[in-house]
């Protein structure tokens, strides 16, 4: 049973403090998303990349935040220095584009808290 | 500017009191349409696909239907496993892989 998993699966950590995310996309697919999830804002879209190169970032503070693939199986979004307001729940999801549109299977997520 | 809008935000039935859920949305182009569902402390899940007006889809008790500028999830004679937060979601034709989600719909159904 082929799953996207993530850790870790709840962090709490103070202001300041760097923050690294991890997602293990399912084998085989070639697009990986990052999502942010608030109850304000729903699920927002931070970045993404297909076979393993960045495609869109925009969605991400970037003075503070970068997404890596440094290889197939591995996705890490860093956050640097962590402030309260990015405590939420990150996802990661991972999907196979074959040129039409295709669905998104979405990991467990890390609970987030910046204290 | 693409967007997404689901209503209700809530929504509470009794068991076997089948109701439908919407989503409206604007977008320049539709590649896709996607329903999924949320459990609390889990990550979305993946229900259907729609990709042009007229389609339906249906899962068990679900059934999904598109027109040029909304769709419906219909959920029939629903159990109180259906229980969860219903989100959907639009693929732009220009927007190349990114989808944008609608905040969904919670639907609670009682015993």
């Amino acid at each position: 049973d082929a799953r996207v998993t993530q850790t870790p699966r709840h962090k709490v950590t103070e202001m300041g403090q760097e923050v690294t995310m991890r997602c293990q996309p399912i084998l085989g697919h070639n697009t990986v998303f990052w999502y942010r999830q608030t109850m304000m804002q729903g699920l927002e879209l931070l970045a993404y990349f297909r076979n393993r190169a960045p495609l869109d970032d925009s969605g991400m503070p970037k003075d503070r935040f970068s997404a890596e693939m440094p290889d197939a199986t591995l996705a890490t979004l860093k956050i640097q220095p962590s402030e309260p307001r990015d405590s939420a729940v990150y996802f990661c999801a991972s999907g196979l584009t074959q040129g039409v549109t295709y669905e998104q299977y979405f990991g467990p997520g890390t609970r987030l808290t910046v204290t | 500017e693409d967007q997404v809008t689901q209503s209700p935000e809530a929504l509470r039935l009794q068991e076997g009191e089948s109701s439908s859920l919407n989503c409206s949305y604007t977008v320049s182009g539709l590649r896709g349409l996607f329903w999924y569902r949320q459990d609390p402390g889990k990550g979305p899940e993946f229900l259907f696909t729609l990709y042009s007006a007229g389609e339906e889809k249906e899962k068990e008790r679900l059934k999904a239907t598109l027109t040029k500028k909304e769709s419906f999830l219909h959920i029939t004679a629903p159990k109180p496993e259906d229980s969860a937060t219903y989100l959907c979601a639009v693929q732009a034709l220009d927007r190349d892989d990114k989808i944008i989600f609608g905040k969904g719909t919670r639907l609670h159904i009682l015993p």
